[in-house]
């Protein structure tokens, strides 16, 4: 079974507005991190933001916020006011903390902001 | 701070050639991995390191040979390139593999063609 699945192979969303991009999990472990990474056309992998399976809140980095609804195995990445600079493939990962030492990614999604 | 660091960017093999991918990080983190991506697949680990003198296999170690001597260091050796090696090879470090809040730093990457 895939660990980390990202729906979503490509997405647009108008400059300004907000863009949820989807991803779910699958783990057996209690304790796991979720992660989010932005990869522009350059090449190289940006870390976005973190959630613990432990954290009450949802993670909130700037522009970035996860939708971590736990019950539902999902962990989706809002980006609120889209700019041209965000058009780039976005993964979604995983680390569980005590069943293996890896982590898992998504196969990712392409987002494309229109101006 | 140098982060993650490969050599080459880029490389082109013929088949059957040999060929060792470098990566280094100055940050002391325990866990190093290395990453294929190829479209549409994602990011897939090939081997992964918990510290020096440990290595295991991920999820397709196959044709790849991997060492680590030191903390800093976790050469890739592909042992004789075959077109399907084609891809993108990405580095990545973290603090301890037991901590499931760490999130990798990623390499710049390096292109391999295999003709």
């Amino acid at each position: 079974a895939q660990k980390i699945t990202q729906t979503q192979p490509g997405m647009f969303v108008q400059e300004k507005e907000a863009v949820t991009l989807d991803c779910t999990y699958d783990t057996s472990d209690p304790s796991y991190g979720l992660f989010w990474y932005k990869q522009p056309s350059s090449g190289e992998m940006i870390f976005l933001i973190y959630q613990g399976s432990y954290d009450q809140q949802n993670a909130t980095e700037g522009r970035y916020s996860l939708n971590f609804q736990k019950a539902r195995k999902s962990a989706n990445l809002v980006i609120s006011a889209s700019q041209l600079g965000d058009s780039a493939m976005y993964f979604c990962a995983m680390r569980e903390e005590s069943l293996s030492n890896q982590f898992y990614f998504g196969t990712g999604t392409s987002l494309t902001v229109i101006p | 701070n140098a982060g993650v660091t490969q050599t080459p960017k880029f490389q082109v093999l013929k088949t059957g050639q040999s060929m060792t991918l470098q990566c280094a990080q100055d940050m002391n983190h325990e866990y190093m991995s290395w990453y294929r991506q190829d479209p549409g697949m994602g990011l897939r680990l090939i081997h992964y390191s918990v510290g020096a003198g440990i290595t295991d296999q991920g999820e397709v170690p196959n044709g790849y040979n991997v060492s680590r001597s030191t903390t800093e260091d976790f050469p890739l050796r592909l042992l004789s390139a075959a077109p399907s090696q084609t891809s993108v090879y990405f580095c990545a470090s973290s603090f301890s593999s037991g901590r499931a809040r760490e999130t990798q730093y990623f390499g710049p990457g390096t292109r391999l063609l295999v003709l």
